[in-house]
């Protein structure tokens, strides 16, 4: 019930191509989705999020979308970099101000070729 | 934007003795402190959760009198790996949560512990 599927592990992109991401949750109560950056050495950063009453969601080169029915969402990258090299989590919770705790996925290992 | 920081950004102990890691809320409130250890190429796993002013509630299998979590004030968190072996080598990170803000979790930068 807490899971999130996070794929693929691993994802190599040439350099202004797209890079997608896919992650899948079970607990229909999460109304949080939100996509971390996390870099060699470093926490997480937040990269952007989502709230399950918009479709979409776009922040310059990065876009989420999701499907409430299927339970998944994604993220996007357009014109990918190679300085987006970096692994990415997808997250979900229930509220992001309650205190309640973050389920993370996998991750997810962007190589972007130049 | 809110501002965790975290320290030491690494540590090398030897076996045997203790470490204590900081996170500070800088700009906010920080009602809740989550930690997390996160092992190479893995997800990060939740170790234990803090309410300021309560006792830390800690995730299944991971042991409190090792791992003890202090967050007496808004702002200041601390996790202390007691009597630290060589099989608590991770990295080490802390999120913070406010009830009265809409950052929702903000992340320190993390401290890599070593234990030799």
């Amino acid at each position: 019930q807490q899971q999130v599927k996070q794929s693929p592990q691993s994802l190599i992109v040439q350099k202004g191509g797209i890079s997608i991401i896919n992650c899948a949750y079970e607990n229909t109560a999460f109304d949080y989705f939100p996509w971390y950056q996390q870099f060699p050495g470093k926490g997480p950063a937040l990269l952007i999020a989502i709230r399950p009453d918009v479709s979409e969601k776009k922040e310059g080169r990065f876009t989420i979308s999701f499907n409430k029915s299927a339970k998944q969402f994604s993220l996007h990258i357009m014109d990918s970099q190679p300085g987006d090299s970096a692994t990415y989590f997808c997250a979900a919770s229930i509220g992001d101000t309650s205190g309640s705790r973050l389920t993370f996925g996998e991750g997810t290992q962007l190589t972007v070729n130049p | 934007g809110a501002v965790v920081s975290q320290h030491p950004s690494w540590v090398i102990c030897k076996s045997g003795t203790s470490v204590k890691i900081e996170c500070r809320s800088l700009d906010f409130q920080a009602t809740t402190m989550f930690w997390y250890r996160q092992f190479p190429k893995q997800s990060l796993m939740l170790m234990a959760t803090s309410n300021e002013g309560s006792k830390a509630t800690y995730e299944q299998g991971v042991e409190k009198d090792k791992f003890l979590i202090n967050h007496a004030s808004l702002t200041l968190s601390t996790l202390t790996v007691t009597s630290a072996h060589p099989e608590d080598s991770s990295f080490y990170i802390c999120s913070a949560s406010s009830r009265t803000s809409n950052y929702g979790y903000t992340f320190g930068s993390g401290t890599r512990l070593t234990v030799v």
